[in-house]
Formats: C-alpha cells, structure tokens, sequence
C-alpha cells in the first residue's frame, strides 16, 4: 500500500544546530507539503512542492528550507534550530495541488532546547 | 482576520448524542474547496471529506454528515449518536486560489471528548 513516512518521530536538538527532517512518499504524488502544528494554530504551511526541482514557500517559513530532488523525497531543514520551531511537523501529498484532498504523514515531534 | 474559523475550542458530550461542529470561512473566490480532517489522539490526520464551492448538497456518509451552507459561509460537521472513538481533534481547512496556486488553510481545530 501506498504510504507517507516520516523520520526521526520523535527529536530532541539544541539551539543553533541545523536539523533535517525525512518526508517519503510511495504515492508517486508530484505536490508534496510541510505543515507546523502548535496548539491555538492548528496547522501552518512552511513550504510546498509542485514537483521535482520546485520549492515555494509558505505562510511559516523563515528558518526553514527545503529540497526536491526526486518525486518520493522533501526533507525539511532547520539551518539553526530555535527554540521557538520546538513543534509537530507534518509532511503531507497529494495527487493535485492544493485543491485536492491531502495525505499526511504521522508527525515528528521536534524540541529545540 | 482568520480565514477558517471553529469557535469552539473544546466540546464534551456522552456516549449516544448527536454533535455539530461548527466551522465559518472566509474568502473571495467563487472557486475554492473545504475539508475536514481527524486527529485522533495517534496524532495523524485523517481526511474525512472534501467539498467544491459548487456542489451545495448536503453529505452523509454513516453517522457522520456535513452541513454546507454558501449563504452562511459555514462547513459544519455532524457526528449522529457519537461514539467514543469519536474522541479527536477536528479540523476544518479551506483551500483557495492564493498567488495562482491552491494552498490549504486550516481552523485552530474543535477538541470532541466523548465520555462513555
């Protein structure tokens, strides 16, 4: 069955460290997203994907970056972790772009200390 | 102003009654699309349902249904006779044309406690 994994779940870092985050998805979709969830937010886009080669930014992303150099592939990376980007992290896909229902990753569990 | 709106933060009920979360949204467009999700206490979101900003007609799927309303611009959930494995968070997003890509905008979720 298709799948989105994530890795770690669980990180615990320190302040001004850089740390990256796995997103991998077997559903051959082309949009590929990274969502923060912190409690009174529900879920905030930091950057998106259209496809291979193509990376935008979102409504969160100071601080983060992104890369896609494959179709199954979006690591997320904190280039100096702070401790307000302690959060849940989602990475989610979809077959259309924003429109079109999406398929969430389990989560991963960042605390910058 | 937020674009998704779920006014209520947290709702109990018992094992059998009915629930409506409610779920008001804000938007410009004639063309956009409104989901909801689960998050069980698991922690992954789960895709309940999609609508277009064309298609009125009210949803049922089992014991949940959804109330989609233009005039209101409100998307609000029904879960019918809840269950305790109802218990979750629920998100309402909204997806609208945003520099001609669609992105997804969610609500700060409706924490349901079904007590036995």
């Amino acid at each position: 069955d298709a799948e989105i994994t994530q890795s770690p779940r669980h990180k615990i870092t320190e302040t001004g460290r850089q740390v990256t985050l796995a997103c991998h998805q077997t559903w051959n979709h082309n949009n590929m997203f990274w969502y923060r969830q912190d409690l009174g937010h529900g879920l905030r886009l930091i950057h998106y994907s259209y496809g291979v080669q193509d990376t935008n930014k979102g409504e969160v992303s100071d601080g983060y970056s992104v890369s896609r150099s494959n179709t199954e592939d979006l690591p997320l990376t904190l280039e100096s972790a702070a401790s307000s980007q302690t959060s849940v992290y989602f990475c989610a896909s979809s077959e259309g772009s924003g429109q079109d229902e999406q398929y969430f990753g389990p989560g991963t569990r960042l605390t910058v200390t | 102003a937020q674009k998704v709106t779920q006014a209520q933060t947290e709702i109990s009920v018992v094992e059998k009654e009915d629930v409506t979360l409610d779920c008001v949204y804000e938007t410009r467009d004639t063309t956009y699309y409104l989901f909801w999700y689960k998050q069980p206490p698991s922690g992954e979101l789960v895709f309940l349902i999609r609508r277009n900003s064309f298609d009125e007609q009210n949803e049922i799927s089992g014991r949940y249904s959804w109330n989609f309303q233009k005039s209101t611009s409100s998307f609000n959930f029904t879960i019918t006779a809840s269950q305790v494995v109802d218990s979750a968070v629920y998100f309402c997003a909204l997806s609208e044309n945003v520099d001609s890509s669609y992105k997804l905008i969610f609500g700060s979720g409706t924490r349901l406690l079904v007590r036995p």
